[in-house]
């Protein structure tokens, strides 16, 4: 079936490192991806989106990828802060305003 | 938040009682949705709004109804509360000119 999901249910990286955060989808029509990030007893806030006809997207400290041959989203955070553990959801568009969200990776920054 | 409100943010209630939730925004966006929030589920779509008077499911809308008389607020609806229903519940709005969408901080809802 269809599924939004997620290689690694938890990820600790020593602060400074850089952290990858994956994530798998089935439908191939999806054309619209966001990472949320959630911090402890707090909603999903936005980070980053890409649309399927781009491979690459860059932010502030934050890359995300897209390979739609593989149906694979890859979420990577340079040089991470303590700041960045949290909880990382990606979500994939399927029809209109509707998301479908994967259930989640844990990032642990390591002091 | 994003000016958006969810009240109460705390509940515990008792099997077979009716819960209303609220949301509130101040940003005038087109879109709400409500989604709930459980351990080993990603964010599943209870019912969503395109309008004021507009709503329709989405894929958890069983158990549960909603409304939206103002642009401002949604009302999500619990007519007779199960122990299935015990989950945090965010609210999320979208101006629909973009899919972005910005989350509530949510309501934790226990049923006894």
């Amino acid at each position: 079936g269809e599924s939004v999901g997620l290689h690694l249910p938890t990820l600790s990286v020593q602060e400074g490192d850089n952290s990858i955060i994956n994530c798998a989808y089935s439908n191939s029509a999806s054309d619209y991806f966001i990472w949320y990030k959630q911090e402890s007893g707090k909603g999903p806030q936005f980070i980053i989106d890409i649309r399927s006809n781009m491979d690459k997207r860059q932010g502030q400290r934050v890359t995300v990828l897209l390979n739609k041959t593989v149906k694979h989203l890859s979420l990577q955070i340079a040089a991470t802060q303590p700041g960045d553990s949290a909880v990382y959801f990606c979500a994939e568009n399927r029809a209109g305003n509707q998301f479908y969200f994967g259930t989640g990776t844990s990032l642990t920054v390591i002091p | 938040d994003a000016g958006i409100t969810q009240s109460p943010r705390h509940k515990v209630t008792e099997t077979g009682t009716p819960v209303t939730l609220r949301c509130h925004q101040t940003e005038n966006h087109r879109y709400m949705y409500w989604y709930r929030q459980d351990p080993g589920h990603g964010l599943r779509l209870i019912h969503y709004s395109y309008g004021v008077k507009d709503t329709d499911k989405g894929e958890v809308s069983d158990g549960y109804s909603v409304s939206r008389s103002k642009t401002e607020d949604f009302l999500l609806t619990l007519e007779s509360a199960t122990s299935s229903q015990t989950s945090v519940y965010f609210c999320a709005i979208s101006d629909g000119k973009d899919y972005e969408q910005y989350f509530g901080p949510g309501t934790r809802l226990t049923v006894t």
